[in-house]
């Protein structure tokens, strides 16, 4: 079964430090999406990218937010400075057509 | 802020039974809902979809109904098992190829009892 690969799948780090999240989408897709899950919030679309280009990152805060795909296989979601408040579990997913497939996530929690 | 509602926000249904969980969407320009199961520490993985050319689309135990006029749409579970317990989630795109991006509603934690 082909799948969306995220790393690292937990995250614990001080506030302040940058985080780096990685996603490997499933070959062949050619749209990828970055979602965040909170209790609060749900899942919320962050950005995405169609053939590597970036579509919408209007979800994301642009300050300390920043996603990027330096080529088909790699997609990254870096965090610099981190807060306490970007504690979430962050999902990468990818499609061509009827849907797409979500990795398992990253959790991160910042303290 | 489009928005999809989602209700109820948990559920408990009797092995057997069929849990019904409802969605409402205000944006017209939707073309796309799917639903997405999610079970703990899992992403949500696509279960079933519907766009707005048909009234019901229905794969194995799991059947949307879609009612376009009242902007609403439904997940139904029949004979439904303990291994169905998880968080469901409605979902809603613009451009119905399904590789859009989504607006979600608020999950529905569904619990089976045997």
């Amino acid at each position: 079964d082909a799948r969306v690969t995220q790393t690292p799948r937990h995250k614990v780090t001080e506030m302040g430090q940058e985080v780096t999240m990685r996603c490997q989408p499933i070959l062949g897709h050619n749209t990828v999406f970055w979602y965040r899950q909170t209790m609060m919030q749900g899942l919320e679309l962050l950005a995405y990218f169609r053939n590597r280009a970036p579509l919408d990152d209007s979800g994301m805060p642009k300050d300390r937010f920043s996603a990027e795909m330096p080529d088909a296989t790699l997609a990254t979601l870096k965090i610099q400075p981190s807060e306490p408040r970007d504690s979430a579990v962050y999902f990468c997913a990818s499609g061509l057509s009827d849907g797409y497939t979500f990795g398992s996530g990253t959790r991160l929690t910042v303290v | 802020q489009q928005q999809v509602k989602q209700s109820p926000q948990s559920l408990i249904v009797q092995k057997g039974g069929i849990p019904i969980i409802n969605c409402a969407y205000e944006n017209t320009a939707f073309d796309y809902f799917p639903w997405y199961q999610q079970f703990p520490g899992k992403g949500p993985a696509l279960l079933i979809a519907i766009r707005p050319d048909v009234s019901e689309k229905k794969e194995g135990r799991f059947t949307i109904s879609f009612n376009k006029s009242a902007k609403q749409f439904s997940l139904h579970i029949m004979d439904s098992q303990p291994g169905d317990s998880a968080t469901y989630f409605c979902a809603a795109s613009i451009g119905n190829f399904g590789n859009e991006k989504l607006t979600f509603g608020t999950g529905t934690r569904l619990t089976i009892i045997p």
